[in-house]
């Protein structure tokens, strides 16, 4: 059981705008740590898509921004496309236990 | 541009030592703290600790009493070593680069590039 929770799976067609949320807790996301995000496509490593809010490495699409808020992030896809199916990762800082990294669970896109 | 690459057995007997290395290109290690994620197959990702270059480490709670991880400068080498192993810590294991700020007194990390993975299996 993951410290951050994300829905297992979300669905949208070519077009629509999406978005996967990412539940944390007061010892993580609500004591203002940032969140970021990480995208997997299928069969390869992972990689960054963006760190906190604001932070998109270069490749990444303006399609895709993120928002926080009290003990929830959301990662937010626009103009949704079929090459962004993928596995979908949220990670923040956790204060518990001495502080260490958590992820949350992943959440599988699918472009219908 | 950095590059990260993951080098050791990818079969470990249970209860041995899972050992691996993970040799960075493009940046001297001594400037950046380096992480290992782990992702067992099918399953989401784990972070395991990170090490930095004043062997300051931090590791996640639920493997500390397990895990080592050092650095050699000289090699631009870092590695992990995950003792006493199950059928549990079967994963592919990343090497990753870790950006780090402080922020409310804690250092806290994301993760950028990742190397490509080292499949490892424990075995009964």
């Amino acid at each position: 059981q993951s410290v951050l929770t994300q829905p297992p799976s979300v669905s949208g067609a070519p077009g629509q705008r999406v978005t996967i949320s990412c539940t944390g807790s007061s010892s993580n996301i609500g004591a203002g740590y940032d969140v970021h995000w990480y995208q997997q496509l299928p069969g390869t490593v992972p990689r960054l898509l963006i760190s906190g809010t604001n932070y998109r490495p270069s490749g990444v699409p303006e399609r895709f921004s993120a928002s926080k808020s009290a003990t929830s992030a959301s990662l937010a896809i626009t103009g949704l496309q079929a090459e962004d199916e993928a596995d979908y990762y949220c990670q923040s800082y956790d204060n518990s236990l001495g502080g260490f990294e958590v992820f949350g669970g992943g959440t599988k896109l699918t472009v219908l | 541009q950095v590059q990260l690459q993951e080098s050791g057995p990818g079969l470990v007997k249970a209860s041995e030592t899972l050992s691996l290395m993970c040799t960075v290109s493009g940046v001297p290690i001594s400037i950046y703290y380096w992480s290992w994620i782990r992702q067992p197959p099918g399953k989401g990702l784990e972070w395991i600790g990170y090490i930095y270059k004043t062997g300051s480490t931090n590791y996640n709670p639920s493997l500390k009493s397990r895990v080592t991880m050092s650095m050699d400068t000289s090699k631009n080498q870092v590695s992990l070593n995950l003792d006493s192993v199950t059928a549990a810590d079967t994963a592919t294991y990343y090497c990753v680069r870790a950006r780090a700020d402080t922020v409310l007194g804690a250092v806290v990390l994301w993760f950028d590039p990742w190397g490509q993975g080292a499949p490892v299996t424990v075995s009964s």
